[in-house]
């Protein structure tokens, strides 16, 4: 059980358009939602976290306009990059909770984002 | 502020050893947990283990173990037995009770030798 996915796992974008990627808890209801970024041989930065049905909390330093986060039902949330540059290019992890024993935190397996 | 400090970069060991990957952290909470993830090449990231702040007794789960010393701050993990699989990123994170946020060590990677 407690099982996330991500979608999709590779895009390849042009700069200047935008971006979804879809995250989904395929088995269980999702009370929160995060999204994480990842720069190469690094650790996972919080980008923002979701309830269903509120606006997302994002973290400092984080562009709300750049990096739309919509968090529709229980099971989904999308994060949309907005006019993507290549500095955006990065590794996008969600992660779930709200089905774990001690409240963990379920990742997807993340989707990887090359803006050219 | 909290934060989590993983000392070791990389690490390797040889098939079939012990391994230990050190983890401290800071908080002023008193209720926190702390978890240990394993990230192979591909990218995802895998849940290992779990120690609650008010747990009296070092989590195991198979190979895994935690050794945690509260007054220390420090949660390292234990494998035993490594095997080749066990190559991988590792990252400690502790999750605040307060906020239900995971802050995130900067990694071990681990390469187990045949």
């Amino acid at each position: 059980g407690a099982v996330v996915s991500q979608h999709p796992s590779r895009v390849i974008c042009k700069s200047g358009t935008s971006v979804k990627i879809e995250c989904r808890s395929l088995d269980f209801q999702a009370t929160t939602m995060f999204w994480y970024r990842q720069f190469p041989k690094k650790s996972l930065m919080l980008m923002a976290t979701s309830n269903e049905g509120s606006k997302a909390t994002y973290e400092q330093g984080v562009e709300k306009d750049k990096f739309l986060i919509n968090h529709a039902s229980l099971t989904l949330s999308t994060l949309t990059v907005t006019s993507a540059h290549p500095e955006d290019s990065s590794f996008y992890i969600c992660s779930a909770s709200g089905e774990g024993r001690y409240n963990e935190q379920f990742f997807g397996p993340g989707t990887r984002l090359t803006v050219l | 502020a909290q934060k989590i400090t993983q000392t070791q970069p990389g690490m390797f060991v040889q098939e079939k050893e012990a391994v230990t990957l050190d983890c401290t952290y800071d908080t002023s909470d008193q209720s926190y947990g702390l978890f240990w993830y394993k990230q192979p090449s591909s990218g995802e990231m895998i849940f290992l283990i779990y120690q609650g702040s008010y747990d009296e007794q070092n989590a195991t789960e198979g190979r895994y173990s935690l050794n945690f010393q509260k007054a220390r701050k420090s949660a390292n993990l234990v494998i035993s037995a490594s095997q080749l699989g066990d190559s991988a990123m590792y990252f400690c994170a502790m999750l605040m009770d307060s906020s239900y946020k995971l802050i995130f060590g900067s990694g071990t990677r681990l390469l187990v030798r045949p």
